[in-house]
């Protein structure tokens, strides 16, 4: 059966960075567009990047722009979002998800705070 | 960004009843393939989102058939036929047409 499971969340002071893991199983992760969405419980739930099975077509929020990259490791059925120069409205469980457009499989989300 | 939204956001059922949640895209939704992206998606507490309807009204595999989704453009409905009561939590709209596809607020459904 599908899996994803999300890695990689933690505390982290304003300014820092940090990077997310999403390992997947049970489908073609290489023909599959991923995505990284989160929620808050002030805003939410936001889209916040996604990216094409072969990586070739990327896309961000406006929010993380210039600070956040998604990529993928197709070898290693993984999708992975560094975030650097984050803020405190950065602050969410983060989830991912198999395509922006479908998001038929989630995975169980974890959890970034950033704080001093 | 398309806005969407959903009312009710609070929404009390007494078991066996129906239940009818709205949502409004700011935009049309329909896609340059002819498709409507607008998912459907429960969260009960404590767990991830769930997809249950995509493009407006298929139903997931394993979606009970008392869910069901209907709409065109910009105006969305999920109806449950008789709410039991693994149907608490809270339910939310998704447009897939427009980058960043956006969220409705979510529409909690709790039993009455």
């Amino acid at each position: 059966q599908v899996q994803l499971v999300e890695s990689g969340g933690g505390l982290v002071e304003p300014g820092g960075s940090l990077r997310l893991s999403c390992a997947a199983s049970g489908f073609t992760f290489s023909d599959s567009y991923m995505s990284w969405i989160r929620q808050t419980p002030g805003k939410g739930l936001e889209s916040v990047s996604y990216i094409s099975g072969s990586g070739s077509s990327i896309n961000y929020a406006d929010s993380v722009k210039g600070r956040f990259t998604i990529s993928r490791d197709n070898a290693k059925n993984s999708l992975y979002l560094q975030m650097n120069s984050l803020r405190a409205e950065d602050t969410a469980v983060y989830f991912c998800s198999r395509g922006p457009r479908v998001v038929d499989y989630w995975g169980q989300g974890t959890l970034v705070t950033v704080s001093s | 960004d398309v806005v969407v939204t959903q009312s009710p956001l609070s929404l009390p059922v007494t078991l066996g009843q129906p239940a009818s949640i709205s949502c409004r895209s700011s935009q049309s939704l329909v896609y340059s393939d002819g498709n409507i992206h607008l998912n459907w998606l429960q969260q009960r507490p404590g767990q991830s989102p769930r997809r249950l309807i995509y493009k407006v009204s298929n139903r997931d595999s394993g979606v009970p058939d008392r869910f069901s989704g209907s709409g065109s453009g910009t105006d969305f409905t999920l109806k449950i036929s008789r709410v039991e009561a693994e149907d608490v939590g809270v339910y939310y709209c998704m447009q897939g047409t427009h980058w960043p596809f956006t969220f409705g607020p979510g529409t909690k459904l709790d039993i009455k």
